[in-house]
């Protein structure tokens, strides 16, 4: 079984600021993905990041930046020079396999981020 | 290149009717997924297509709920005899097996059971 954990129910930042969101993992299988996504009030769910387990390098995408430690069994999303679009729930969520969204992917609870001007 | 797509977008019906949802994938997607989001949570993984065949449906909530992707294109959920704990949002995801493998989702289909 895996298992997703997001300990920010809600986050407020400052414009133009970096911010962390944190993401802890539980999996048994020796190969997995990890995906951020981003759900506006819309309802949305927006793919953000990917990393694989077997990445060496952290991956990034624009502003997004995932931190994997594996040893830790974590993957926080950084998101620099936060704009007041970013407002919006955040999901961590991981799945099985190379490339992690083979099967179903199990998602964290969520974390509110706020960006205030 | 179109998105996923889901038909309605909204649904509000009584508890005990019948209701089903239609998801048109991204079009060279292999893959169909299908998740349920209550609300503060994040979306439950129900069932999964590959192509036509169903790979997986132990996870689909009761025997109320099916779903079908009977050409490898499109496809449909069906919750029968909706009950008010039915009430939640509706995700369908698409992705290429073999390809990139990242899941893509639609905008959901909010369903209240009256």
């Amino acid at each position: 079984a895996q298992k997703i954990t997001q300990t920010q129910p809600g986050m407020f930042v400052q414009e133009k600021e970096a911010v962390t969101l944190d993401c802890t993992y539980d999996t048994s299988d020796p190969s997995y993905g990890l995906f951020w996504y981003k759900q506006p009030s819309s309802g949305e769910m927006i793919f953000l990041i990917y990393q694989g387990s077997y990445d060496q390098q952290n991956a990034t995408e624009g502003r997004y930046s995932l931190n994997f430690q594996k040893a830790r069994k974590s993957a926080n999303l950084v998101i620099s020079a936060s704009q007041l679009g970013d407002s919006a729930m955040y999901f961590c969520a991981t799945g099985r396999g190379t490339g992690g969204g083979a099967d179903g992917l199990t998602f964290g609870k969520g974390t509110h981020l706020i960006i205030q001007p | 290149d179109t998105g996923v797509s889901q038909n309605p977008r909204h649904k509000i019906t009584k508890r005990g009717q019948n209701v089903t949802f239609r998801c048109d994938p991204i079009s060279e997607h292999n893959r169909l997924y299908w998740y349920r989001q209550t609300l503060g949570q994040g979306p439950e993984f129900l069932t999964y297509f590959q192509n036509e065949a169903q790979l997986e449906k132990s996870r689909l909530l009761s025997d109320r709920f099916s779903a079908e992707r009977p050409k490898g294109s499109f496809s449909t959920l069906e919750i029968q005899r909706t009950e008010q704990g039915d009430s939640a949002m509706y995700l369908c995801a698409s992705s290429l097996v073999g390809g990139e493998d990242t899941q893509y989702f639609g905008p959901g289909t909010r369903l209240t059971v009256l």
